[in-house]
């Protein structure tokens, strides 16, 4: 199996912050990774696919960069509608997920 | 706009075979080129996906749950459908159906349900 550890697990902001998110695979998967953001009570809501492929209707302020087993989700300037879990999720072979990161309010 | 609807049992018992429906509305579940698939998050957990079926029937699945799911397609009600044997605690999760309506993989979702409780308990 492919494990993804993403870090830091919770992350305090502020509105307006610039944040970047870590996912880090236990092997190479190319750019076969997409992130994804979820609220409480809620669906998934996919953000990024292949790396660094924003999904349409998806604010610019996020952006995914990363190849081979270390990518990234930054989010440039913090809106109040971004706190939530954020997670990573490979698709190189069959799919996992990372365990997740908690953007809270500082 | 494509939505996604589950519909299961809510409670079930340990041993049982959990059974679901996704009923598709806003488009049809034959259109080419659209994988469907299954993932599940138990209560303050990680996501896990389940499986996923291409439109043809081709399907994939975690090998973790392999030899107890199954995932099919019916064109005729616009429905796919989960069946996961041999239920324990273990598999008490929200369940989510989705879909991708553009080729970007087997297992990458642009579109969700809003997801089902499942839980198991004797």
């Amino acid at each position: 199996d492919i494990q993804m550890t993403q870090s830091p697990s919770t992350l305090p902001a502020s509105v307006g912050d610039r944040v970047t998110i870590t996912c880090r695979a236990s092997q190479s998967i190319s750019t076969w990774l997409a992130w994804y953001q979820q609220k409480p009570g809620k669906a998934p809501e996919l953000l990024i696919y292949k790396a660094s492929s924003l999904e349409s209707g998806v604010p610019s302020r996020f952006s995914g960069s990363g190849s081979g087993t270390e990518f990234t989700l930054t989010i440039s300037s913090l809106q109040p509608d971004d706190f939530a879990t954020y997670y990573c999720q490979q698709y190189n072979i069959y799919s996992t997920f990372g365990q997740g990161t908690k953007l809270e309010i500082k | 706009q494509l939505q996604l609807q589950e519909s299961g049992p809510g409670l079930m018992k340990p041993s049982e075979t959990l059974s679901l429906t996704c009923t598709v509305s806003g488009g049809s579940i034959s259109s080419s080129n659209y994988y469907w698939g299954w993932i599940r998050q138990p209560p303050g957990k990680v996501l896990e996906w389940i499986g996923s079926i291409y439109y043809s029937g081709s399907t994939y699945h975690n090998p973790s749950l392999k030899s107890r799911v199954t995932i099919s397609v019916d064109t005729s009600k616009n429905q796919f459908s989960l069946k996961l044997s041999s239920v324990t605690a273990a598999d008490t999760a929200v369940y989510y159906c989705a879909c991708n309506l553009k080729p970007i993989g087997a297992m990458v979702f642009d579109h969700w349900g809003q997801g089902t409780l499942v839980t198991v308990s004797s």
